[in-house]
């Protein structure tokens, strides 16, 4: 079955980039989807389609996809974007998830 | 504006079959395109993957979990209904239903429910 791997963690300084990568063999050639959840609440769709923002998603989340790496780029961290990001595509009819990173705003 | 939230029982027993049921607002399992599909979380875990139906009563379902999966939808009611057989304490987690999102490489989920945790134990 088809895999995606992402880092348990990425930290990163407040007001600087923070870019969490998803890994998935062939991932390029999917279309790869983010969401946000933050602790106790759902999860929010942040990119889609490799790097689309949803309406209300603010321009500091963008999205690429290449290769066999995907990554969610967040420019100007606040500490209100510390949360667990998830990567996911579709394989063979399936939906996979990645593991999840938890992004914290130091 | 488009909203799903999840209901069922809060606590089952293991073995028994867990019926949950999704209720679809602002939008009709009948209209074309439409997709709903389940995800699960548990505790302290990652997103997990269960099932989704279509408008045109297609369905999909995690290989790993099929055995034990339905998903059907009930127009009438515009509602949408998952049931998990054989339950286990590992099934205990918060379950999610979501709307589809179309794309032309697989697609996303774009309105989520609440969630509702379900606890399996005797």
């Amino acid at each position: 079955s088809y895999e995606l791997t992402q880092p348990l963690s990425v930290s990163v300084a407040l007001g600087q980039t923070a870019r969490i990568t998803c890994g998935g063999n062939n991932i390029g050639s999917k279309n790869v989807h983010w969401y946000q959840q933050k602790p106790g609440q759902a999860p929010v769709l942040v990119i889609y389609r490799d790097s689309n923002r949803p309406s209300g998603i603010p321009e500091r989340f963008s999205g690429s996809n290449s290769g066999n790496t995907a990554t969610l780029t967040i420019s100007r961290a606040q500490a209100g974007d510390e949360a667990d990001y998830y990567c996911q595509v579709w394989d063979n009819s399936a939906v996979v998830f990645g593991g999840g990173t938890k992004l914290t705003v130091l | 504006q488009i909203t799903v939230k999840e209901s069922g029982p809060t606590l089952v027993k293991p073995t028994q079959t867990l019926t949950l049921t999704c209720t679809l607002s602002g939008f009709s399992i009948r209209t074309s395109g439409v997709g709903v599909g389940w995800i699960r979380q548990p505790p302290g875990k990652a997103l997990e993957w269960l099932a989704i139906i279509y408008w045109d009563d297609d369905k999909r379902y995690s290989p790993s979990l099929k055995s034990r999966l339905t998903i059907t939808k009930d127009t009438s009611k515009n509602q949408v209904v998952l049931t998990l057989t054989n339950m286990d304490p590992m099934d205990t987690a918060t379950y999610y239903c979501a709307h589809r999102l179309k794309s032309p490489r697989g697609d996303s989920f774009d309105y989520w429910g609440q969630g509702t945790l379900v606890t399996v134990s005797s």
